[in-house]
């Protein structure tokens, strides 16, 4: 599977509460991305990392922020989790020269 | 900007019946082009992508430049290919892909 994990693989918590999500790869892969996925949109971009502490937003950033301190963690934090942020949340390494972006198992995250 | 419609959000087929999962982009340069799956419960995995021109478990994709057109078929289904299948692209250098919003493909027996 790549070499991509995800941590925790579910979690619940209350609106307001804060909530870091982890990614961790053994690849040593450069880029990684942040998705979520829900019904009716399919996937869409958070944010994504080309380097350490090199990231840049995506397409609903708003309410997330990332940080990247170390080339195989990729950390993704709701400062205060909303309901509407109840997703599943995905994390992708992409081998640059075929393009390939490899999944993580995914996160189930529920805003109560 | 780029985007990527896949215009049925529910296929449904029986088996050994002939399935095709319809992709169209928009993007003004060359883009690349790939399918990927997402069994039940299971994370996402590449199926195939254009410029390989493979056939994967039985599917080939074509792109058609002229019609912007990526879709994804099979001859005869099987059970086993029941699975959400997206459609994505990426275009210039900045790696980023967009996605399209996914077909559920149900084969009955």
């Amino acid at each position: 599977d790549a070499g991509i994990t995800q941590s925790p693989r579910h979690k619940v918590t209350e609106t307001g509460t804060p909530v870091t999500l982890r990614c961790h790869q053994t690849e040593n892969h450069r880029y990684m991305y942040w998705y979520r996925q829900d019904p009716g949109h399919g996937l869409r971009l958070i944010h994504y990392s080309y380097g350490v502490k090199d990231t840049d937003k995506g397409e609903v950033s708003d309410g997330y922020s990332v940080s990247r301190s170390k080339t195989e963690d990729f950390l993704l934090t709701l400062e205060s989790a909303t309901s509407s942020q109840t997703s599943v949340y995905f994390c992708a390494i992409e081998d640059v020269n075929s393009y390939e972006q490899y999944f993580g198992p995914g996160t189930r995250l529920t805003v109560t | 900007a780029q985007r990527v419609t896949q215009p049925e959000k529910l296929l449904s087929v029986f088996k050994g019946a002939p399935v095709e999962l319809k992709c169209n982009y928009s993007y003004s340069g060359s883009p690349e082009l790939f399918w990927y799956v997402q069994y039940s419960r299971q994370r996402l995995q590449l199926l195939l992508r254009h410029i390989s021109r493979e056939s994967i478990k039985g599917f080939t994709a074509d792109l058609n430049k002229g019609e912007t057109s990526f879709h994804l078929k099979k001859p005869f289904a099987q059970e086993e290919d029941s699975a959400m299948y997206y459609c994505a692209l990426s275009g210039g250098s900045n790696y980023k892909l967009t996605f399209g919003k996914g077909t559920l493909l149900t084969v009955n027996p």
